[in-house]
């Protein structure tokens, strides 16, 4: 079956600690997305990639990093600089034009110790 | 500026009536697109339906239909025939073609939809 896979489903992080959540599918899709979403709220953009070894800031990209070195992952580190990372994270890749439909994966719920 | 507006927190609709959610966009594209998202209390986003701005007819998918009204700038959601499973975080989402020429989705912030038996 064809599909995104997130894990884990549960992370916990201490103070000052760098914790990187994983994103992998095989859809063969070129582009993938990290959002963000807390209580109550709608998705905002951390970080795309379009193609391998290139990658873009969203809406809200400070406090995170990515790296996109294979087509089918692309996971996120969560850094000790962003001071509110209790959030959900959700992470998409994008078929093909003319509807460019994002497909998500199950999400990791974060929450800091 | 918000560019994508669901002005209903909650809905709640009995077992097999229909229920209409509603979603406003703001754009200056021509070429665009909309769409719907259903989002359970397990978290995962589950794509519904898709409207391309040059698309002439409503785009219809099984018990959905998306009321696409391109001058009022509205892009609702219909589902007939609402069953208990419908309950869920409901999203309406607009892709947007940035200046790297990728495209990213824009988010309303939902609206919660109860059916009751």
């Amino acid at each position: 079956d064809g599909g995104i896979t997130q894990s884990p489903k549960y992370l916990f992080r201490k103070e000052g600690q760098n914790v990187t959540l994983s994103c992998e599918q095989n859809l063969n899709h070129d582009a993938m997305y990290w959002y963000r979403q807390d209580p109550g709220q709608g998705l905002r953009l951390i970080y795309y990639s379009q193609i391998v070894n290139d990658f873009q800031k969203g809406d809200i990209a400070e406090g995170y990093s990515v790296s996109r070195e294979k087509k089918e992952s692309f996971p996120l580190t969560v850094t000790s600089a962003q001071k509110n990372p209790t959030a959900f994270y959700l992470c998409a890749s994008r078929g093909l034009a003319p509807e460019e439909t994002q497909y998500f994966g199950p999400g990791t719920r974060l929450l800091v110790l | 500026a918000q560019k994508i507006t669901q002005t209903q927190p909650g809905m709640f609709v009995q077992e097999k009536e229909a229920v209409t959610l509603d979603c406003t966009y703001d754009t200056s594209d021509q070429s665009y697109g909309l769409f719907w998202y259903k989002q359970p209390s397990s978290g995962e986003m589950i794509f519904l339906i898709y409207q391309g701005s040059y698309d002439e007819q409503n785009a219809t998918e099984g018990r959905y239909s998306l009321n696409f009204q391109k001058a009022r700038k509205s892009a609702n959601l219909v589902i007939s025939a609402s069953q208990l499973g419908d309950s869920a975080m409901y999203f309406c989402a607009m892709r947007e073609r940035l200046n790297s020429g990728y495209s990213t989705l824009t988010f309303g912030k939902g609206t919660m939809l109860l059916v009751s038996p």
